[in-house]
């Protein structure tokens, strides 16, 4: 069974700075697809930023960006220039898709933006 | 168009009552899913479908129910809820990885 570890249960930054939040995984499929969902306070699940394994340049959106190391199996995602508004939990979660259209989540990473 | 709807916002049952959470989505996605999310486990899958009258276990599906006769809905009911099912329960939509998933607003249940 595939599995989603993110080892930062918790994690800050000072407004305007950068941080990095870690995700690894695992599986034993080539091509995939990969996820960071942001859940702010209003318990929304709001789509941050998608990775297909097969392609080699890392999503970006915006100030998010990944950091795709397919060999690794880890996916992290850069939140850069922070405002408060990105204080919220972070998953990361993984679905092999072809057909096999579960997503698995991670425990996720709450972030904190220090003013 | 509200895509992916959810119903009761909150909830609050007692041990041992049957209750069922509503899930209705307007994008005509194949696949639909409900998960539940506790402190330390993240989200975790509960039941999900790939068309109608298709259901499947996922990884957390003893004590509930789900049942999908039109597309459009995916009811999950707890045939008689327990304190361990109090949770956050949140419905989703998709036609495939490739595609994305639509997430609702999620219900927060509490058991007595």
């Amino acid at each position: 069974a595939q599995t989603v570890t993110q080892s930062q249960p918790e994690m800050s930054v000072q407004e305007a700075e950068t941080v990095t939040l870690s995700c690894t995984y695992d599986t034993s499929e080539s091509d995939y697809y990969l996820f960071w969902y942001k859940q702010p306070p209003s318990r929304q699940m709001i789509l941050v930023i998608r990775q297909e394994a097969y392609k080699q340049q890392n999503a970006t959106e915006n100030r998010f960006s990944v950091n795709f190391q397919k060999a690794a199996k880890s996916f992290s995602l850069k939140i850069s220039d922070s405002q408060l508004g990105d204080a919220a939990m972070y998953f990361c979660a993984y679905t092999f898709g072809f057909g096999n259209e579960k997503l698995t989540f991670g425990t996720g990473t709450r972030l904190t933006i220090i003013p | 168009d509200a895509g992916i709807t959810q119903s009761p916002r909150y909830k609050i049952t007692e041990t041992g009552r049957q209750v069922t959470l509503m899930c209705h989505q307007t994008w005509s996605h194949s696949y639909m899913f409900w998960y539940r999310q506790d402190l330390g486990h993240g989200l975790r899958l509960i039941y999900y479908s790939a068309a109608a009258d298709i259901t499947d276990k996922g990884e957390v599906p003893d004590g509930y129910v789900v049942s999908r006769s039109k597309t459009e809905n995916f009811p999950l009911t707890l045939e008689s809820a327990t304190r361990s099912q109090t949770s956050v329960y949140f419905c989703a939509s998709s036609d495939g990885g490739a595609y994305g998933y639509t997430f609702g607003s999620g219900t927060r249940l509490t058991v007595v």
